[in-house]
């Protein structure tokens, strides 16, 4: 069965420091991984997804993320964080198993200070 | 615009009275799905839909029903609604339920269930 792990509850980070988000997957496919960001009161919005063409994937506002399968891991990193950073992270792995199920992480909450 | 539209975004009611969550996409998607958000538990996955009239469940799905009687709809039942169903729900569309497909979102539904 696939699951997924978000290590992190919560994390901080000054403004202009980088931002690390790990979360490790378990698959018996070749999984498809996902990040998504939650902004407070709004919806999910795709950071970037893991298509097997490469390892390190570059996603949107400055967000990365590197697929080690022997680490089982996709953790999400940014350079140098921003304030309007701060936001719900969600890690999500779905594989070929055929059960067409996305199983989310709990989430971790990025909290950005000034 | 292509987008995932629920209605309602804000329903509070009381146990026992049945209740309909809409879901409406305007992208042609094949896959549906429906999660409810809970604090500390990330999303967790209700029913899902790979077409019209082909619906499966997810990792929660007692005490709700769905249906898929068109393409762009998939709305969510609630029959008899308990106080555990308070939660805050999303609705999500793909391209497909195959790998490396993203989710789009809907902006969420939050019910109060008294």
């Amino acid at each position: 069965a696939q699951s997924v792990t978000q290590l992190d509850s919560h994390v901080s980070v000054s403004e202009g420091t980088p931002v690390l988000l790990r979360c490790n997957y378990s698959s018996s496919y070749s999984p498809s991984l996902f990040w998504y960001v939650q902004h407070p009161n709004k919806g999910l919005q795709l950071l970037l997804k893991y298509t097997s063409a490469a390892t390190l994937v570059k996603g949107i506002n400055g967000f990365e993320a590197e697929f080690k399968k022997s680490e089982t891991s996709f953790h999400l990193t940014k350079p140098s964080a921003h304030m309007s950073d701060a936001a719900e992270y969600f890690c999500v792995v779905s594989d070929a198993s055929g059960t067409y199920k996305y199983i989310f992480g709990t989430g971790t909450r990025l909290k950005v200070l000034a | 615009e292509a987008q995932v539209t629920q209605n309602p975004r804000y329903l509070i009611t009381v146990t026992g009275k049945k209740l309909t969550v809409t879901c409406s996409q305007n992208m042609n998607h094949e896959y549906m799905s429906w999660y409810r958000q809970d604090p500390g538990l990330g999303l967790r996955q209700i029913y899902y839909s790979m077409n019209v009239e082909v619906t499966d469940k997810g990792d929660v799905p007692e005490g709700y029903k769905v249906s898929r009687k068109e393409k762009r709809n998939f709305p969510l039942i609630l029959e008899s609604p308990s106080p555990n169903q308070t939660s805050l729900y999303f609705c999500a569309s793909s391209l497909t339920g195959v790998m490396f497909q993203p989710q789009h979102f809907g902006d969420g539904t939050r019910l109060s269930i008294l």
